[in-house]
């Protein structure tokens, strides 16, 4: 089946910091991939997507670009805020329809 | 708009006792998912409903846990008995259908200590 692998964390920046959270994706096919953010006491929110080979999702200065040659979809901040800090899971759907496979996340902490 | 409403917001239940968490999803999604996050990984879907039909339950351990999405519209899971294992955030999420590219919005979950 369809899996994901995100490096592990926690990761912790500087503010204004770039940022870099690596996700390789094994499917069938080429299924969408997607970044879900889970900020401290808060659910899972969609961040980007992208839905097809080479195209790139972008949301609060966050983006991923799906590339098929290496399977990857890392997500990238040119600057990261304190407001950032939270943990990040890439993910895509497996077995058909949007039923989500997720990576085990990776806490991101960004100090002043 | 209202989001994906979960109650409890916490749980703890000693091992052998039952629980069940209620899920509200947002207005007209058809399609309701129960997601169980063990703490330090990622969410593992237990069952997805379509309106009040189960589309998957494949990964639901059948024998403990159960769900019912009556009238198509909230639903409940159930636990009985609990394990000690069974502690985790079960998180409810809803889509407006199950389409690959079809956005799920996630509720804040029900975070369950069994102890």
């Amino acid at each position: 089946g369809n899996s994901v692998t995100q490096m592990e964390g926690p990761v912790t920046l500087s503010e204004e910091a770039f940022l870099t959270i690596n996700c390789t994706y094994t499917a069938t096919g080429y299924p969408s991939l997607f970044w879900y953010v889970q900020y401290p006491g808060e659910g899972l929110q969609l961040l980007l997507k992208a839905t097809k080979a080479d195209d790139k999702g972008s949301n609060k200065g966050f983006e991923a670009t799906y590339r098929k040659e290496t399977t990857s979809f890392h997500l990238e901040k040119g600057s990261v805020q304190v407001s950032d800090s939270a943990v990040y899971f890439c993910a895509l759907p497996t077995g058909g329809g949007n039923k989500l496979t997720f990576g085990t996340g990776t806490q991101l902490k960004v100090e002043l | 708009e209202a989001g994906v409403a979960q109650s409890p917001r916490y749980k703890i239940i000693e091992k052998r006792q039952s629980v069940a968490f209620w899920c509200n999803p947002i207005s007209g999604h058809a399609t309701l998912y129960w997601y169980q996050q063990i703490l330090g990984q990622g969410p593992k879907l237990l069952i997805q409903f379509q309106n009040n039909g189960v589309v998957d339950d494949s990964q639901l351990p059948k024998d403990r846990f159960s769900a019912e999405r009556l009238k198509g519209v909230d639903s409940t899971l159930k636990i009985q008995p609990a394990k000690l294992e069974d502690s985790a955030v079960y998180l409810c999420a809803s889509s407006l259908e199950g389409g690959q590219n079809t956005e799920a919005f996630f509720g804040q979950g029900t975070r369950l200590t069994v102890v």
